[in-house]
């Protein structure tokens, strides 16, 4: 167990529908981090959060949103979703500075 | 801008054979890290190393070595004496200042027996 929880593990809906995916970070980490892996985009950096507050964004689209909540749990909101969006999404928690990343193990998104 | 650059997509060697794997990176900042990440069949993220950018010295753990040589910015992993559990995905990774992680596309390696 990292410490990083991410649920749900596998999620399967139809296209359009809207999901939420969920990170609780690590201990005493103030930042969180989403990241999507599909096939052909390889690890790509969606949004980061620290503390309450958006600190970067990545290659997120529009239909995709987050938000990081007092008790520093994420949440990343995917709707209007598309074939294309079928993907793992990993979530990672920090301490300040980069100096280490913990990831969660996933949720593996099957749009159908 | 930052950028990581994992020019071998897929790497194919059989049982005890070396190999390496390359990483380059680039980066405007004087501090950076470096990581390695290594994802098996079964999906998750499992880090190996990071490195600072005032380190260069090289790190051997067991069978996995890393060289950092900050003047071609590259940052390479050397499995000696593979093994079929090292089948995997490996990625390098760069952050910065700003935190995030920059991932490089990744190196699938398959060691056959």
């Amino acid at each position: 167990d990292s410490g990083v929880t991410q649920t749900p593990k596998h999620l399967i809906t139809a296209t359009g529908q809207r999901v939420t995916l969920r990170c609780s970070p690590r201990s005493g980490d103030l930042s969180v981090y989403w990241y999507q892996q599909s096939l052909d985009q390889g690890l790509q950096f969606l949004i980061q959060y620290y503390n309450g507050e958006e600190r970067a964004k990545g290659n997120i689209l529009e239909r995709f949103s987050a938000q990081q909540f007092p008790d520093l749990h994420s949440e990343l909101n995917l709707s209007s979703l598309e074939l294309g969006d079928s993907a793992l999404y990993f979530c990672a928690s920090s301490v300040p500075g980069g100096w280490g990343y913990t990831f969660g193990s996933g949720t593996r998104l099957t749009v159908v | 801008a930052q950028k990581v650059t994992q020019a071998q997509t897929e790497i194919s060697v059989v049982e005890k054979e070396d190999v390496t794997l390359d990483c380059v990176y680039e980066t405007r900042d004087t501090t950076y890290y470096l990581f390695w990440y290594k994802q098996p069949p079964s999906g998750e993220l499992v880090f190996l190393i990071r490195r600072n950018s005032f380190d260069e010295q090289n790190e051997i753990s067991g069978r996995y070595s890393w060289n950092f040589q900050k003047s071609t910015s590259s940052f390479n992993f050397t499995i000696t004496a593979s093994q079929v559990v090292d089948s995997a995905v490996y990625f390098c990774a760069l952050s910065e200042a700003t935190d995030k992680l920059i991932f490089g596309t990744g190196t699938r390696l398959q060691v056959f027996p």
